[in-house]
């Protein structure tokens, strides 16, 4: 099956720096990626969508100059929590859009907790 | 948009059948995906109904009616290992493909 990663899996930082958060799809080629936040025992936020060799399409709500998409390759996104603080500590968790046996679905990486200090 | 709802928490019983409820109601409809997410981990995909009737996948069954708004999931033979969140997701029908989730169930197997 169709295997994704995110790398770093937990980040603790202070208040105001930079984070990067990588996810990459190991074997296949994936054109869209979705990044999500999720807070306790609450769903899966969709925050933005990333294709590859365009720019990101952000939710309504969510800040595209604090989270920053790049999807340089077919095999990589990142998104950049820029001048973080505590109120963004939160689990992420990206995925990508894959055709699997005739559907048309998306797999999950791991997902990277953050907790901004 | 999506406004998707399914109830907060479930509990049933080892050996026993569960079936977690999904409405929803939405502006383009484009498939409706069932996730299991375990305490700390990535939901993983589960199934897939885009057309209205009963998907089976081994003990997993999902079911769907387009016209009603409304899909379940159907777990059979419950284990413990099958205390989870499950999480409800509708697609729309823009290229993007994007989904929306609902805020998931969480079933508690209990012995």
């Amino acid at each position: 099956g169709a295997v994704v990663s995110q790398h770093p899996s937990r980040v603790i930082c202070k208040s105001g720096t930079s984070v990067k958060i990588e996810c990459r799809s190991l074997d296949f080629q994936a054109t869209t990626m979705f990044w999500y936040r999720q807070f306790p025992k609450q769903s899966l936020m969709l925050m933005a969508t990333s294709n590859e060799g365009s720019k990101a399409t952000y939710e309504q709500g969510v800040e595209k100059d604090k989270f920053l998409i790049n999807h340089a390759s077919l095999t990589l996104s990142t998104l950049t929590v820029t001048s973080a603080h505590p109120e963004d500590s939160s689990f992420y968790i990206c995925s990508a859009r894959v055709q699997l046996a005739g559907v048309d679905t998306q797999y999950f990486g791991p997902g990277t907790r953050l907790t901004v200090l | 948009g999506q406004n998707i709802d399914q109830p907060t928490e479930m509990t049933a019983t080892e050996g026993a059948i569960v079936q977690i409820n999904c409405t929803y109601q939405t502006s383009g409809f484009n498939g409706l995906f069932w996730y299991q997410q375990h305490a700390g981990e990535a939901p993983t995909f589960l199934s897939y109904n885009v057309l209205d009737g009963l998907e089976e996948k081994g003990r997993f069954s999902s079911f769907l009616s387009r016209s009603k708004g409304y899909s379940y999931l159907l777990l059979k033979e419950l284990q413990m290992k099958d205390s989870a969140s499950y999480l409800c997701a509708v697609r729309d029908n823009t290229n993007a493909g994007k989904s929306t989730f609902g805020d998931g169930t969480t079933l508690t197997v209990k012995p």
